[in-house]
């Protein structure tokens, strides 16, 4: 069973705009993690936040946890068209389903 | 380098034989663990290993084996028992057992194809 479930599936956007991608999760964590996919590739960390974390940053990627809701967002900010991928967040050895960017150049 | 190394990157099997995609890391971690990714889903969980000579089955590990007799390898058979194997199979490791304060390193991955 995946424990992860991601919204949206799918999200495009121009590039500048800011990304948003949510992951819901069922059962209590130590922590939770984002990684990226470029196509048919293997996966890249991209982000690790702990359960006593509210919010962590990294370069242009923003994350923030609230454990009362079992939920997780990951926020890109300008984006790139390289930013393009598969994004995919993961705790306790499940990941979620996924959401694919598009960003236009 | 440190790495984590799949191969082959492709591999065709033809239907009622049993193959083995390989893995093995010079990380000196001690947990690893392997995926399936079918085309434009997420990932699932075949089976782990947080130790040497020790293994547990994850969410869909019928029709699949694995051994760990060295701390850096763990290679993946595919049965015959498993009815549909065509897909993206990644594996990866970390320092511990169930990324519980560590991040996954992930190898390139094998896409396998029953013909």
């Amino acid at each position: 069973s995946q424990q992860g479930e991601e919204d949206p599936q799918a999200l495009s956007i121009q590039e500048g705009e800011n990304a948003t991608m949510n992951c819901s999760y069922k059962t209590s964590i130590n922590n939770l993690q984002w990684y990226r996919q470029n196509s048919g590739r293997g996966l890249v960390h991209l982000i690790l936040i702990r359960s006593n974390e509210r919010e962590k940053h990294s370069g242009r990627l923003r994350v923030t946890l609230d454990t009362s809701k079992k939920s997780s967002s990951l926020l890109i900010t300008a984006s790139r068209a390289a930013d393009t991928a598969s994004y995919f967040c993961l705790h306790d050895m499940r990941f979620g389903a996924g959401t694919r960017l598009t960003v236009k150049p | 380098d440190g790495g984590i190394t799949q191969s082959p990157k492709y591999l065709f099997r033809k239907e009622g034989q049993n193959v083995t995609l390989s893995c093995e890391q010079n990380l000196n971690h001690d947990a690893m663990y392997w995926y399936r990714q079918d085309p434009g889903q997420g990932l699932r969980l075949i089976y782990y290993s947080q130790i040497v000579n020790d293994f547990q089955k994850g969410d869909i590990a019928e029709g699949y084996s694995v051994s760990r007799e060295k701390k850096e390898s763990f290679p993946l058979t595919v049965t015959s028992a498993q009815k549909n194997p065509t897909a993206f199979y990644l594996c990866a490791s970390s320092i511990t057992g169930g990324f519980i304060y560590t991040e996954a390193f992930f190898g390139q991955g094998t896409r396998l194809t029953v013909v």
